[in-house]
């Protein structure tokens, strides 16, 4: 059964503390991305990884942290550095993340489930 | 930087009605433009992707259409249905490769 796996789905965090989300994808997608969202907005893209060993930063990465160590993980750590982390956490997989295939085909995201995150 | 906007921010119908979800977008060098759909407290799940080249796109009871040039695209939903009831959002792919969203239309379809 081929899918996105998030976890925890709730996960609760006391202030100074780090704590780690889990993303799984057994979709062998080469891309995997880390979103964002709060209440009543859009989705906002902290880090991104177009192929394993590499990532880069999106709109709203400081305070996080991800790894991509093997293809199908891309673990994101929230760091105490992070000032307002309460919200949802999505994380996304596409075939492809960049190259001319992309422009030529276009390429669906897939999600996972998501956490949600608090600190207390 | 690319800014989406969509419009209205809720919508409540009754069901059997056919109804347009807008969306416009800033930036229309766009490689192409994804809507989905999300129910309260879950993940998304994506209903149609359309290529910058396309015009519209179709699946099932949905139909995207895509006017880049002037920045806009709308999702047609005909005859709707309690079960369409959640947020939909739209995400163009710009020229940085990465989804831009706009925060979405919360749609209710009343029995």
């Amino acid at each position: 059964d081929g899918g996105i796996t998030q976890s925890p789905k709730y996960l609760f965090r006391k202030e100074g503390q780090n704590v780690t989300l889990s993303c799984e994808q057994n979709l062998n997608h080469d891309a995997m991305y880390w979103y964002r969202q709060d209440p009543g907005q859009g989705l906002r893209l902290i880090y991104y990884s177009q192929i394993v060993n590499d990532f880069q930063k999106g709109d709203i990465a400081e305070g996080y942290s991800v790894s991509r160590e093997k293809k199908e993980s891309f673990p994101l750590t929230v760091t105490s550095a992070q000032k307002n982390p309460t919200a949802f956490y999505l994380c996304a997989s596409s075939a492809r993340g960049s190259g001319r295939a992309l422009e030529i085909r276009g390429d669906t995201q897939y999600f996972g489930p998501g956490t949600r995150l608090t600190v207390l | 930087k690319q800014e989406v906007t969509q419009i209205p921010a809720a919508l409540s119908v009754p069901e059997g009605e056919n109804l347009v979800l807008n969306c416009s977008f800033t930036d229309s060098a766009i490689y192409n433009l994804q809507w989905f759909r999300q129910d309260p407290g879950k993940g998304l799940t994506s209903l149609l992707l359309i290529q910058s080249s396309q015009r519209e796109q179709t699946s099932g009871r949905l139909n995207a259409s895509l006017d880049k040039s002037s920045g806009r695209s709308t999702l047609y939903i005909a005859a709707s249905q309690p079960g369409d009831s959640a947020t939909y959002l739209c995400a163009p792919r710009g020229s940085a490769r990465q989804l831009t969203f706009g925060s979405g239309t919360q749609l209710t379809v009343l029995p």
